[in-house]
């Protein structure tokens, strides 16, 4: 069974770069049939697709983010990684990982989510 | 952009009644090429991850109840709980993948009446 893991820091101050690792195991992050993706949610509020890696290292990135995100992925320790940077606290939410089926497609398998609060 | 909309933000149904959801996108996410509509539902319940309901409008996930169905074509779709059951308690969303950025409708929270 597929499964999905986040980890990093939960506090994060404002300024600062934000920074998750998604551990992928149960499958091969190498399948060229996925995408690797992370989709963020503010408390109490809606999902956001933040953007996605391919095994290859192509990357795929939400307009209204760009300039600040990077996704990257390492093949050999199954693990995908995002930074956000210059985060300030709307960017306070709970980070998911998630398999995709397409670079911005749906996803049945997500990790349990991460919150991760910027604060001073 | 293409932007999603959701109606109603919130619902309470009697158990074993119908629960009925609305989702529009602000465009066409019907692909003619390939006759599909990218469009995905999911189900969040507290402290938990969005989990698929249907992709392609109306193609159910592997381990949902068949009271889950999803319909509709071009710009308006609907997802239904046929017969509400407790641990249907939820907010769902539904969310078009046909172009990016993809877009998330802002949910619609279902309660017990």
């Amino acid at each position: 069974q597929l499964q999905l893991q986040e980890s990093g820091p939960r506090l994060v101050k404002p300024s600062e770069t934000l920074s998750l690792t998604c551990t992928v195991s149960g499958g091969s992050i190498s399948s060229s049939s996925f995408y690797w993706g992370w989709i963020r949610q503010p408390p109490g509020k809606a999902l956001e697709w933040i953007g996605s890696a391919y095994y290859s290292g192509s990357t795929y990135y939400n307009p209204s983010l760009k300039s600040r995100v990077t996704i990257s992925i390492d093949t050999s320790k199954s693990q995908f990684s995002l930074k956000l940077s210059s985060v300030t606290a709307a960017d306070t939410a709970i980070y998911y990982c998630a398999r995709l089926n397409g670079p911005y497609y749906y996803g049945a398998y997500w990790g349990q989510g991460s919150l991760v609060t910027v604060s001073s | 952009d293409i932007v999603m909309t959701q109606s109603p933000d919130s619902l309470a149904v009697s158990l074993g009644e119908r629960a009925t959801i609305n989702c529009k996108s602000s465009q066409s996410i019907l692909y003619s090429s390939n006759n599909k509509n990218y469009l995905a539902w999911y189900q969040q319940k507290p402290g938990q991850p969005p989990k698929l309901l249907f992709s392609w409008a109306s193609t159910r996930e592997s381990g949902v109840p068949d009271r889950f169905s999803g319909s509709g074509s071009g710009t308006d779709f609907t997802l239904t709980i046929s017969s509400l059951q407790a641990e249907d308690v939820a907010v769902y969303y539904c969310h078009q993948y046909y172009s990016t950025p993809p877009a998330f409708g802002q949910g619609t929270k279902v309660e017990i009446k």
